[in-house]
């Protein structure tokens, strides 16, 4: 079964501090993930896109990283701000398939 | 910077009612895409337009649901009649076929069914 999971649930650091979520996915075959950004109450926004080709890919102080090999990604958000509270959704597209397979999303919560 | 337009952005309505949700996708973009998503949760496909066509409904509870695009631009989904389980958040998204994979949501709309 086509399947992102993603870890931890929630998370809760303080401002200026780093942190890291985690993405596992067993959706085959691969073609894409990508990371969003949701704020409450708001749409998806992009912040990375990564083919099987790609490893890393950066997008200011997010970071994203993938192994296909282990159908794993991570995103590493560097020196947190208040704003980067937002719950953050891990997304796998199918080879020859138009639907994407979406994460549960991790909220992240800023504290000053 | 073009957006994806949405209304209404906030819907409170009881229970057997009808609703209707309006999208207005990026200019030039073929596909159009209404998802839901219930809070705590990752969106979930409800119906994709190719231009004015259905391509996947296979998740559109078409019981109670409608969506329809009828000139290919802008895009109506309709709830009739409403239910308790059927508050969300409904995120419109469209996407060029020709500018790669990125899919682009527009600010959502949340209904709230008493």
């Amino acid at each position: 079964k086509n399947q992102v999971e993603q870890s931890p649930q929630s998370l809760i650091i303080l401002e200026g501090k780093n942190c890291t979520l985690q993405c596992n996915y067993t959706v085959s075959p691969f073609s894409n993930l990508r990371w969003y950004k949701q704020d409450t109450g708001r749409g998806p926004v992009s912040l990375t896109i990564m083919t099987f080709s790609e490893n890393t890919k950066s997008n200011g102080r997010y970071t994203a990283t993938l192994d296909a090999d282990t159908k794993q990604s991570s995103l590493h958000i560097t020196a947190s701000q208040l704003s980067d509270s937002a719950s953050y959704i891990c997304v796998v597209s199918r080879q020859g398939a138009q639907k994407l397979v979406f994460g549960q999303g991790t909220r992240l919560t800023i504290n000053p | 910077e073009a957006e994806v337009a949405q209304s209404p952005r906030y819907k409170i309505t009881e229970k057997s009612q009808a609703v209707a949700f309006w999208c207005d996708p990026i200019s030039g973009h073929a596909t159009l895409y209404w998802y839901r998503q219930i809070l705590g949760q990752g969106p979930e496909l409800l119906v994709q337009f190719q231009d004015e066509s259905v391509v996947d409904d296979s998740q559109l509870p078409k019981d109670r649901f409608s969506a329809e695009r009828l000139k290919g631009v802008d895009s109506t989904l309709k709830i009739q009649p409403a239910e308790l389980g059927d508050s969300a958040m409904y995120l419109c998204a469209s996407r060029d076929p020709g500018q790669g994979y990125e899919q682009y949501f527009g600010p959502g709309t949340r209904l709230t069914v008493t």
